[in-house]
């Protein structure tokens, strides 16, 4: 059974802290991606990789980064984190049209 | 990045019920899934369509790829109560997913 593990479910940070998303697929998948999921607004890219170490932005990065030193996790960094970023955070891993989504991580920046 | 519009928004129907939802691109796709998310989970892939016109069926969901490439259609027959949750179109370019805004499906017993 495929499986994509995001690590937390819940997290709660205070504005300005750095946080980190990750991402595990055990699925030897290339593709990677990381969206944030907001009420009426849909997923929304943020970054995505192809391999190990390569990055690409999404349609919105900014305030973001990633990080991929492995192919099997791709972890998603909030430098300073903003009350703006409080949303859900989904991770996908994918090859072709398969798709599989971690469960995401529903985070509140306060 | 490419919009999709997906429509409608939202739905509320009586259990037994038919239920269609459909999403348009101004882009041509090479293939169109829809997904299903149930609350506090991810999305699951319901359906994909690789070819246009194609239609395609998984129990009680049947999809169809629009022949001009640039819409999906979703139709779910005979609701019942687990039918509940947000239901996504998304085109695929290259590697690349595009997803529309979702539509929130609400049965009622």
């Amino acid at each position: 059974d495929v499986k994509v593990t995001q690590s937390s479910r819940y997290l709660v940070k205070r504005t300005g802290e750095k946080v980190f998303l990750e991402c595990v697929q055990d699925m030897d998948h290339e593709n990677m991606f990381w969206y944030r999921q907001d009420p009426g607004l849909g997923l929304r890219l943020i970054y995505f990789s192809y391999d190990v170490k390569m990055k690409e932005k999404g349609d919105i990065p900014e305030g973001y980064s990633v990080s991929r030193e492995k192919k099997e996790r791709f972890s998603l960094i909030l430098e300073s984190a903003s009350t703006n970023q409080t949303s859900m955070y989904l991770c996908a891993s994918t090859r072709g049209a398969g798709t599989h989504f971690g469960n995401g991580t529903r985070l509140t920046v306060t | 990045g490419q919009q999709l519009n997906q429509s409608p928004q939202s739905m509320f129907i009586q259990e037994g019920e038919d239920v269609s939802m459909n999403c348009t691109s101004s882009s041509i796709f090479n293939t169109w899934l829809w997904y299903k998310q149930d609350p506090g989970e991810g999305p699951v892939l319901l359906i994909a369509l690789y070819k246009a016109g194609e239609l395609t069926s998984n129990g009680r969901l049947t999809a169809q790829f629009g022949i001009t490439r640039k819409d999906s259609f979703l139709n779910i027959s005979a609701s019942i109560p687990s039918d509940v949750g947000i239901y996504f179109c998304a085109g695929l370019s290259g590697n690349q997913f595009y997803f529309g805004t979702g539509t929130s499906l609400t049965v009622i017993p």
